[in-house]
């Protein structure tokens, strides 16, 4: 099955630097990679996602890479703000599974200002 | 507003207790999720349904079940709690042919 593997656990930027977060999977049938961040004490949010026929998407300063041959995709935050710490978590999955998630760790994310 | 309402957002129960939570979706999305969510680790899921009437097991569905009646509630019960079950509940939904999930603000549950 599905295997996702995120990078790192914990990682702290300076407020204004840029922040990469990494992850692997293991099915190369997987088509769907969601980023949802968790703020303190609330549920997760979809904040960005890509699909498989896409290399690269952005939002504003949050953008997703994917590279289907190597089977890893990162989350790049720049410009980092306060409102940006939080527990980042990436997921994979398949249209063809009903789109359940195969969900990484998690990267805590710490904004020094 | 349209959403997930999960309740309660917080419940001390005594082991052995029966104990169902509640999740209401307005979003008319036809697939629901059940994850937990243990002190700083990541979401486990416990039971799906894909659609009103159908449920399915996840990861780590022992001393769980559900219910799906209808499109917009599936409770999740412990029938017997145990300290083990000690967690943060979330309850997701997703559209309908969308990938994206909704989740609620969670039900932190301790057992005692």
């Amino acid at each position: 099955g599905e295997n996702v593997e995120q990078h790192p656990s914990t990682l702290s930027v300076q407020e204004g630097d840029s922040a990469v977060i990494k992850c692997t999977y293991s099915d190369s049938a997987s088509n769907y990679f969601p980023w949802y961040k968790q703020e303190l004490g609330k549920g997760p949010q979809l904040i960005i996602d890509i699909r498989s026929n896409v290399g690269e998407k952005k939002d504003q300063r949050i953008a997703v890479t994917l590279n289907k041959t190597a089977k890893h995709f990162s989350l790049h935050i720049t410009e980092t703000q306060p409102e940006d710490s939080a527990v980042y978590f990436c997921a994979a999955s398949r249209r063809d599974s009903n789109y359940q998630l195969i969900w990484g760790a998690g990267t805590k994310l710490i904004i020094k200002p | 507003i349209a959403g997930i309402t999960q309740a309660p957002t917080s419940q001390i129960l005594a082991a052995g207790r029966r104990m169902t939570l509640r999740c209401t979706q307005d979003m008319r999305h036809n697939a629901m999720y059940w994850y937990r969510q243990d002190l700083g680790l990541g979401l486990r899921l416990i039971h799906y349904s894909n659609t009103a009437g159908t449920t399915g097991k996840g990861e780590v569905p022992d001393g769980y079940s559900v219910s799906r009646a209808n499109t917009d509630d599936f409770p999740l019960t412990l029938a017997s709690a145990v300290p083990s079950q000690t967690s943060v509940y979330f309850c997701a939904s997703r559209g309908n042919g969308e990938p994206g999930y909704t989740f609620g603000s969670g039900t932190r549950l301790t057992v005692v």
